[in-house]
């Protein structure tokens, strides 16, 4: 696709119900990145995949927090027992290989509210 | 944690006037970036400094960066309605690769 997608762009669930999260960058991108923003923040680092592997998640909250992207494209970010703490937008990045000069394409965020 | 602070919160203007933002973060930096977020939703990069430049230009944007003070500005001249927004700095977190840390942003308001 043109840009990063990530679907859905809103999703409402119960505190301790599990959800998923999905980012598809563009095309070519080996680098994708994971971010929560909260209202009236920035956006806060969660996780980066450089290919297939995490190589960097220490911005995971704790273990209820996990991703994956099996194939080095699409990622999923996956939440258990949700709590009322973890409504936020989801936001999903990718760049083309990750350096260090390089600008980030966004998506347009996942809205997440626990009820 | 965020690293970068930008000054003001808030700015509101009028069309036509210039706003200036400004950043202030804490580590040594080899690049600063501005993004842009409308809605809060997806951010769109605006421009990217490199630490041995002083002073870049794109279109109606002019970012300084002042590696000694570590700050940096972002100037948008001849405002329009349609630049109302959030602005964020970022600069790299400390490693080689490309994971940028946020400040809290600027809210920019421009009155017709």
């Amino acid at each position: 696709g043109a840009g990063v997608s990530q679907t859905p762009s809103n999703k409402v669930t119960e505190k301790g119900k599990y959800v998923e999260l999905r980012c598809d960058p563009i095309s070519g991108h080996t680098a994708l990145y994971w971010y929560r923003q909260s209202l009236g923040q920035g956006p806060e680092f969660l996780i980066y995949f450089q290919g297939t592997g995490a190589a960097d998640d220490s911005g995971l909250p704790n273990d209820r927090f996990f991703a994956v992207r099996p194939e080095g494209s699409v990622s999923t970010l996956k939440i258990q027992r949700t709590e009322r703490g973890d409504s936020a937008v989801y936001l999903c990045a990718s760049s083309p290989m990750g350096g260090n000069n390089e600008k980030l394409f966004f998506g347009s965020g996942t809205q997440l509210s626990v009820l | 944690s965020q690293q970068g602070e930008e000054d003001p919160q808030a700015l509101s203007i009028q069309e036509g006037e210039n706003a200036t933002m400004n950043c202030s973060y804490k580590t040594s930096i080899n690049n600063l970036q501005w993004y842009r977020q409308n809605s809060g939703r997806g951010l769109v990069h605006l421009i990217l400094i490199r630490s041995n430049e002083r002073e870049k230009h794109s279109g109606r944007l002019r970012v300084t960066l002042d590696t000694s003070k570590k700050s940096s500005s972002l100037l948008i001249t001849a405002s329009r309605a349609a630049d109302t927004a959030s602005y964020f700095c970022a600069t790299p977190g400390g490693t080689s690769y490309g994971k940028l840390t946020f400040g809290q942003g600027t809210i920019l308001t421009v009155h017709p």
